[in-house]
């Protein structure tokens, strides 16, 4: 099934901390994992993304770490900001495709 | 240096009254996308076109459209919007290529009254 769980729904942290969002699919038919980030009234912005070759990325606060044989994947973001606070949201690109399943999101609060 | 663009930002339409959003792009990307997002939803791909390759998910209602005349532009018919049609409205686009990256404009936000 082409699916995408996001875990958590909901995150609260204080500034500085390092809220981890997680996601896990079972098709192995995805080839592309990226992150979207989102503030309301707004759409999706694409953040960073990682191919299944690769086990992190990092681009500036924002770290992917994948984990191929878990079919798992996750968002780090680093020494968080109140700016931070918007809900995020998980994908993956279906192979031989150009279609993308989207996860649940997770809104994240980071308090000031 | 707006990429994708979408008009209107806000719409208001009547319970069966036919409304059209459009969106258009200047990436030059051969894909183009619908999705639908309600309220603390994640987006919900409706169709998307490769070029003019038009592919329509099977949940997608009869009652949505799209037309896409040529490669920057790309329209959402809602032919009698319901209460339940109330939404965000994205348009987003995708090379297609290898670099799969996907691009959101910032969406129309539909009332139905």
């Amino acid at each position: 099934q082409q699916q995408v769980k996001q875990s958590p729904q909901s995150l609260i942290v204080q500034k500085g901390g390092i809220p981890i969002i997680n996601c896990a699919y079972e098709n192995t038919a995805f080839d592309y994992f990226p992150w979207y980030q989102q503030f309301p009234g707004k759409g999706p912005a694409l953040l960073i993304a990682i191919r299944p070759d690769v086990s992190e990325k990092k681009e500036g606060r924002f770290t992917i770490s994948f984990n191929k044989s878990a079919k798992q994947f996750s968002l780090h973001i680093m020494d968080s900001q109140p700016g931070d606070s918007a809900t995020y949201f998980c994908a993956a690109a279906v192979s031989g495709t150009y279609k993308y399943i989207f996860g649940t999101g997770t809104r994240l609060k980071v308090l000031a | 240096d707006a990429m994708v663009i979408q008009n209107p930002r806000y719409q208001v339409t009547q319970f069966g009254k036919p409304v059209t959003l459009s969106c258009s792009q200047t990436l030059n990307h051969n894909v183009m996308y619908w999705y639908q997002q309600k309220s603390s939803q994640a987006p919900k791909l409706l169709f998307h076109y490769y070029d003019k390759d038009f592919n329509n998910e099977a949940d997608t209602p009869d009652n949505f459209q799209s037309r896409r005349p040529n490669t920057s532009f790309c329209f959402l018919d809602i032919r009698s919007p319901g209460l339940g049609d109330a939404a965000m409205y994205l348009c987003a686009t995708s090379t297609g290529g290898t670099g799969y990256e996907q691009y959101f404009g910032p969406g129309t936000r539909l009332t139905v009254t």
